[in-house]
């Protein structure tokens, strides 16, 4: 398996401007987390899936984050207008239904200007 | 405990010698742990994890350990060598129905060569 795939995994944006993040998880894990990273704030939890539905948005910072899961081999992370605060890596993870153990994709290095 | 990226702890360390990594968890009903590495512009990677049913567990050069008592949990890493350069976080499953993982500050490793 390659793993979980995020593209793109570098992004950088003016301030407005719409991005949207990709990723694919691992076939057959049963759970999807989006997570944010940051120096300052370090790894945050944002929103998660379970089979494909959203189970706790609450880590979504604000009504311009959104996050879908069409199927479960994609989702996306949609930042609408875009601000500079928003820089960070976001990193795509799911969740081995055996093991409970999550993987991580390589992150999207997003810098909005 | 959930991350606060706010200060660092590093440990520096001889090449070939071994590794002792330190986490402190928060919540006593905490059933799984897992170890994550995570080098630069990389996600983190798991590395190894342990239930809590068990207080030791070994893999290809590390070692978890869990001492439940007081919610400690340790990685020791054998001859650490250059390659094991990073920032290791641990993080913790909570016992309440929810999957997502709590992730701790993370702990710097530099290997000197």
């Amino acid at each position: 398996d390659a793993g979980v795939i995020q593209s793109p995994r570098h992004e950088v944006t003016e301030m407005g401007q719409e991005v949207t993040l990709r990723c694919k998880p691992i076939s057959g894990h049963d759970y999807l987390f989006w997570y944010r990273q940051t120096m300052m704030r370090g790894l945050e939890l944002l929103i998660y899936f379970n089979n494909n539905v959203p189970i706790d948005d609450s880590g979504m910072p604000e009504d311009r984050f959104s996050a879908k899961m069409p199927n479960a081999s994609f989702s996306t992370l949609k930042i609408q207008p875009s601000e500079p605060r928003d820089s960070a890596v976001y990193f795509c993870a799911s969740r081995d239904v055996t093991t409970g153990a999550h993987y991580f994709g390589p992150g999207t290095r997003l810098t909005v200007l | 405990g959930e991350s606060v990226g706010l200060h660092l702890p590093t440990l520096s360390v001889q090449e070939g010698d071994n590794s002792i990594i330190n986490c402190a968890y928060s919540n006593s009903a905490s059933d799984y742990f897992i170890w994550y590495k995570q080098e630069s512009g990389k996600g983190p990677q798991f590395i190894i994890d342990i239930r809590s049913n068990m207080d030791k567990r070994q893999g290809q050069r590390v070692t978890v350990l869990l001492n439940k008592t007081v919610k400690h949990l340790s990685l020791q890493i054998a001859a650490t060598q250059p390659g094991d350069s990073a920032v290791y976080f641990c993080a913790e499953n909570i016992r309440d129905g929810a999957n997502n993982l709590f992730f701790g500050t993370g702990t710097r490793l530099t290997v000197i060569p």
